[in-house]
């Protein structure tokens, strides 16, 4: 079956454009969450949709930094003036519901996003 | 500073052995995940624990949530070439709708 996409794969770009990137997530899922994974890091949650609304954008790391959720399925990441320190794996991941964490979160494969 | 403190962060061992990778904590979690990252690729959950004391099996895997759901632990047995990853652990804070992970333990099984 269909598992969550996110495109592009990979996205080179220069100091100060703004990127987007996109996520499909698994039909059905009303639960959208972005993250930010450095280096082989640990995630850094960015924001939590929850049909077309963000009640918690409280991980977004800047005014630079906005997302949008439309038709309660696809969602974009767009960062506006990039910089270099914004370079990253952005991971995208959905799930039924959220229900205190027990909810699967299923992911994708992620975006990979280095600003020169 | 790390909410959730992963450790170690490098573990190198040979095909055959024990060990244990931690996930400690100050705050109480609703319910506490493990995952497992190949290069390239999201996280897959292998389990979710949500009762203090907890301990679940899969295969050689056993993971473990504290008594007071601060803390978890992954044993693997008899480690495998195939077992090689990234590790991770992410908590649900009660009330806050999203996971909070740990660093993340590389684990590298040589043959």
């Amino acid at each position: 079956g269909a598992g969550v996409s996110q495109s592009p794969s990979n996205k080179v770009t220069e100091k100060g454009k703004d990127v987007e990137l996109r996520c499909d997530p698994i039909s059905g899922h009303t639960a959208l969450y972005w993250y930010r994974q450095s280096l082989g890091q640990g995630l850094e949650f960015l924001i939590y949709f929850q049909g077309n609304s963000a009640p918690d954008k409280s991980g977004l790391p800047s005014d630079r930094f906005s997302a949008e959720r439309t038709g309660g399925s696809v969602s974009t990441l767009t960062i506006q003036r990039t910089q270099q320190e914004d370079s990253a794996v952005y991971l995208c991941a959905s799930s039924l519901a959220w229900l205190a964490g027990e909810e699967t979160q299923y992911f994708g494969p992620g975006t990979r996003l280095l600003v020169l | 500073t790390q909410l959730l403190e992963q450790s170690p962060q490098f573990l190198s061992i040979q095909e055959g052995e024990n060990l244990t990778v931690y996930c400690n904590s100050s705050s109480v979690f609703s319910s506490l995940q493990w995952y497992r990252q190949e290069p390239g690729e999201g996280p897959v959950l292998l389990v979710t624990v949500v009762t203090g004391g907890e301990v679940k099996k899969l295969k050689r895997l056993t993971f473990q949530f504290g008594d007071a759901r601060k803390d978890s632990s992954l044993h693997i047995t008899a480690a495998q070439p195939g077992d090689t990853g990234l590790y991770l652990c992410a908590g649900a804070l009660r009330g806050a709708q999203k996971l909070v992970f740990g660093q993340g333990t590389r684990l590298t099984i040589n043959p």
